[in-house]
Order: C-alpha cells, then sequence, then structure tokens
C-alpha cells in the first residue's frame, strides 16, 4: 500500500527553528509538496520539490532524498502565524497525489 | 479575485436526504478536484476533472456524484445521505495537472445527523 508518515504534532517556541519530517512509501515518485493548513481553513501552497536537494523561499525551505524517501520543511524564525497544520503530499507513478494526514504545529511565546 | 468558491460553508443534513456542494473557480484552471477531510486524516480524493465534459473517480466515490457542463463550475452531488459523510469537503483546482500546485476553496462543513 501507499503511505505518508508525518508527526501528529509538534511544538516549538517562537523565533527558533523547526524541522518537519516526512517520509513516504509510494508506488512511484513524480513529485513532493507542502501546503499550510490553519484552523479551520483551506490548504494553502508552500513549496514543491521533484528534485533531490533543498528549495529555499524566505523562511520556510523544503528538502528532498528521493533515495531515502524523505523530505522536510524546515520553517525559520518562527512566528505565532506558524501555528498551523502542515500537510505533504506525493505525486505517485499514476499520477495520483497522495496526502500525508499532517504535522500540526503548536508556536510557544 | 475570487479563486475557487465554495457554497455553502456549513449544512446539517437528515439521514436520507441529498444535497449539491457548489463550487467554481475563476482561474480558467482545466483540472478541479473534490476532497473531503476528516479530523486526524489526510485529503481522500472523491472525484476529479480534467476538463469540462470529463470526470473521473477518486479514492473514496461511493456515495457521490459529481458533473463538469463548464470549465467553471465543478458540483459534488450528495444522494442519501449517511452519517459516515459527515466531514469537512474542499474543492480544488489546479491549471494542468497534479504537479501543479492546488488551489482550494474555503470549504464545506457537512453534518449529518
Amino acid at each position: 500500500g501507499q503511505n505518508i508518515d508525518q508527526p501528529t504534532e509538534m511544538t516549538a517556541t517562537e523565533g527558533a527553528i523547526v524541522q518537519i519530517n516526512c517520509t513516504y512509501q509510494t508506488s512511484g515518485f513524480n513529485g513532493l509538496f507542502w501546503y499550510q493548513q490553519h484552523a479551520g481553513e483551506a490548504p494553502t501552497f508552500l513549496s514543491y520539490n521533484v528534485l533531490d536537494g533543498l528549495e529555499e523561499k524566505g523562511r520556510f525551505s523544503s528538502f528532498l532524498s528521493r533515495s531515502k524517501g524523505y523530505s522536510y520543511l524546515l520553517l525559520k524564525e518562527l512566528q505565532m502565524k506558524d501555528s498551523a497544520s502542515y500537510l505533504c503530499a506525493v505525486i505517485d507513478s499514476n499520477y495520483q497525489l497522495i496526502w500525508g494526514a499532517g504535522t500540526k504545529l503548536i508556536i510557544k511565546p | 479575485n475570487a479563486g475557487v468558491t465554495q457554497t455553502p460553508k456549513f449544512r446539517i443534513l437528515k439521514i436520507g436526504q441529498s444535497m449539491t456542494l457548489q463550487c467554481a473557480q475563476d482561474m480558467n484552471h482545466n483540472y478541479m478536484y473534490w476532497y473531503r477531510q476528516d479530523p486526524g486524516m489526510g485529503l481522500k480524493l472523491i472525484y476529479y476533472s480534467v476538463g469540462a465534459g470529463i470526470t473521473d473517480k477518486g479514492e473514496v466515490p461511493n456515495g457521490y456524484n459529481v458533473s463538469r457542463s463548464t470549465t467553471e463550475d465543478f458540483p459534488l452531488r450528495l444522494e442519501l445521505a449517511a452519517p459516515s459523510q459527515t466531514s469537512v469537503y474542499f474543492c480544488a483546482s489546479s491549471t494542468t495537472g497534479t504537479n501543479q500546485p492546488q488551489h482550494f476553496g474555503d470549504g464545506t462543513r457537512l453534518s449529518i445527523l
């Protein structure tokens, strides 16, 4: 079966750095997305990785290792507004998007 | 600059009733999707469409139907509502295939009692 694993919940301190991991076992790989979802709101696109390496976009960076079936989202200089769920989603060999359950990130002052 | 618009935002249905969840996008996107999101679970694809007149089943299509008569609109029909269909429903669109970012509507919170 196809599976995406993310930690259920993480806690971090305002101003710090946090890394949210995503591991996947899918039938093939054609790309990986990270989305942010604030409570009661719609998911919004953060990043897309299809090649190995680090993609940096402001305070957010996303890393991919296809050989390890692994990605992480790195959030720097955490702000209270970063409290949200972070969803990892993988495109499989049939170009179907498989979603993880998401990681709820709690930011404390 | 509306993006993806879903109506209604909230609805309570009785078991056995039917309803249509509306979704419209003004970005001229070809691909549209319907998801449901249950607490603690990932998004589950119900149906998707790659263009007007073309629809296909996703992972959890039972109990639902869709149509795509125009590029803009992609309504989701629930027939004979059941408590298991209590969920948050999201409509999304993208320019082309699944390797493009999806733009989501604000969701419809549906309770079946």
